[in-house]
């Protein structure tokens, strides 16, 4: 069975600084692997998603991922935070076309203005 | 509408009363899935339905949660007997098949006194 790891539980920064969320995930196949944020009062919605090809995946609002298959990681990037970034952010992971999406405990994103 | 519709937003209940949550997905989704999101903490997956394929129920945390889907609409969720760690926010999101990304409604909130 997939399983996903976040490790960073809660993130505080400063505005303009370098983000890097961490996240793992557990699965011996095929994954399609997904961040999604959910901004205040909203409701979740999809960062970026990575199906296959270049391993290197650009989002919306300047966020990118990179899947690495050997480290079973698909990090999420930002060189540059905004406050509007405030957000809790979640890595999901699909283990194959047909079945169920799991996702990882969340990443509480504090961007200090 | 055009997003996923979750009724009721909020619901209230005594221990031990029956609860039924709606989730209206968005037409033509095929791919219907239930979590759980309490206080704090990430998404836990309930149920997934696919099609008309048997529903992975892997999630459900006791025999007292059931879901149902009728064809590619309407899902309920129905929690017998509720228990106070019931309580918590109860998101159903679509897609438009099983490879594609969610749509998340924005949920229910169940509180069990």
């Amino acid at each position: 069975a997939q399983s996903v790891s976040q490790h960073n539980h809660h993130v505080i920064l400063s505005e303009a600084a370098s983000l890097e969320l961490g996240c793992n995930y557990s699965y011996g196949g095929t994954v399609n692997l997904f961040w999604y944020v959910q901004y205040p009062g909203q409701h979740l919605q999809l960062l970026l998603k990575y199906f296959s090809g270049d391993p290197l995946v650009k989002g919306i609002k300047g966020f990118e991922a990179e899947f690495i298959k050997s480290k079973f990681s698909f990090n999420l990037r930002k060189p540059s935070v905004q406050w509007s970034d405030t957000a809790e952010y979640f890595c999901a992971v699909r283990g194959s076309s047909a079945s169920k999406i799991i996702f990882g405990s969340g990443t509480r994103l504090s961007i200090r203005p | 509408g055009a997003g996923v519709s979750q009724s009721p937003s909020n619901k209230v209940t005594e221990k031990g009363k029956d609860v039924e949550l709606r989730c209206d997905p968005i037409s033509g989704h095929t791919a219907l899935y239930w979590y759980r999101q309490r206080l704090g903490q990430g998404l836990e997956f309930l149920i997934y339905f696919q099609g008309n394929s048997a529903p992975d129920k892997s999630g459900l945390p006791s025999d007292r949660f059931s879901a149902e889907r009728t064809g590619e609409s309407v899902s309920t969720l129905t929690i017998q007997r509720t228990q106070q760690e019931d309580s918590a926010v109860y998101l159903c999101a679509s897609s438009l098949d099983g490879g594609s990304p969610l749509h998340f409604g924005n949920g229910t909130r169940l509180t069990v006194t």
